[in-house]
């Protein structure tokens, strides 16, 4: 079966500190992978979503970037985080293929929740 | 561009008694639709999709959906509410024409349900 991993589950963090999230997912190959945000438990912001390796989609202009290594493997960072990044980040990935593209939902990780002091 | 709107911040409901979520969306070509229920400090939970064929779609903990597509709606239903199904439930929608993987999000409904 299929596993997504997403770590740290919180963390505090000072104005202008570099950020590092990861997420993983194990039990698929060549998933489209998405970072969330959510702020103050209510609506989703996508962030960003990858079809492949190397391939990331920016949706919102930020001092956030993503990374693709590997396969399985997606990474939100930021050189300098500011207040405003403090919220509730979620990965989340989806299945690809002939067929199973357009309707596969999306399975969430846990999520990080980033408190920027 | 696609774009999904939940009318309602809150939706009060006995137990026992039907409820109703409402979700809208706009989309440029076929819309796939999605429920999900997130529980304090958790990831979304998929509860059901909507991709093709029969209006009406049933998914988990007895959870329905009804698609309109003249409305563009696509609101969760339940015929009898339960205290545990109090959550923040959000109706997703992808735009299979103008992007593959792109999938938004509503801004929410917390649904509180009272004993």
């Amino acid at each position: 079966s299929q596993t997504i991993h997403q770590w740290p589950a919180t963390l505090v963090q000072p104005v202008g500190s570099p950020l590092s999230l990861e997420c993983t997912v194990e039990g698929t190959s060549n998933p489209n992978l998405y970072w969330y945000r959510q702020a103050a438990g209510r609506g989703l912001q996508l962030l960003f979503y990858s079809v492949g390796i190397g391939q990331i989609s920016s949706e919102v202009p930020q001092n956030l970037s993503a990374s693709r290594p590997q396969d399985r493997q997606f990474i939100l960072s930021s050189k300098k985080l500011l207040l405003s990044d403090s919220g509730f980040y979620l990965c989340a990935w989806s299945a690809t293929g002939q067929g199973s593209a357009g309707d596969s939902p999306l399975h969430f990780g846990n999520g990080t929740r980033l408190t920027v002091t | 561009a696609q774009s999904v709107a939940q009318p309602e911040d809150q939706v009060n409901v006995a137990e026992g008694n039907p409820l109703t979520v409402k979700c809208t969306y706009s989309v440029s070509g076929n819309p796939y639709l999605f429920w999900y229920v997130q529980y304090p400090n958790r990831g979304l939970q998929f509860l059901l999709k909507y991709i093709t064929g029969d209006n009406l779609v049933k998914g988990s903990y007895g959870f329905e959906a009804e698609f309109n597509k003249s409305q563009t709606s696509f609101h969760l239903k339940k015929p009898s509410a339960l205290v545990s199904d109090s959550a923040l439930y959000f109706c997703a929608v992808r735009d299979w024409y103008s992007s593959a993987s792109k999938i938004i999000f509503g801004s929410g409904t917390r649904l509180s349900i009272r004993p």
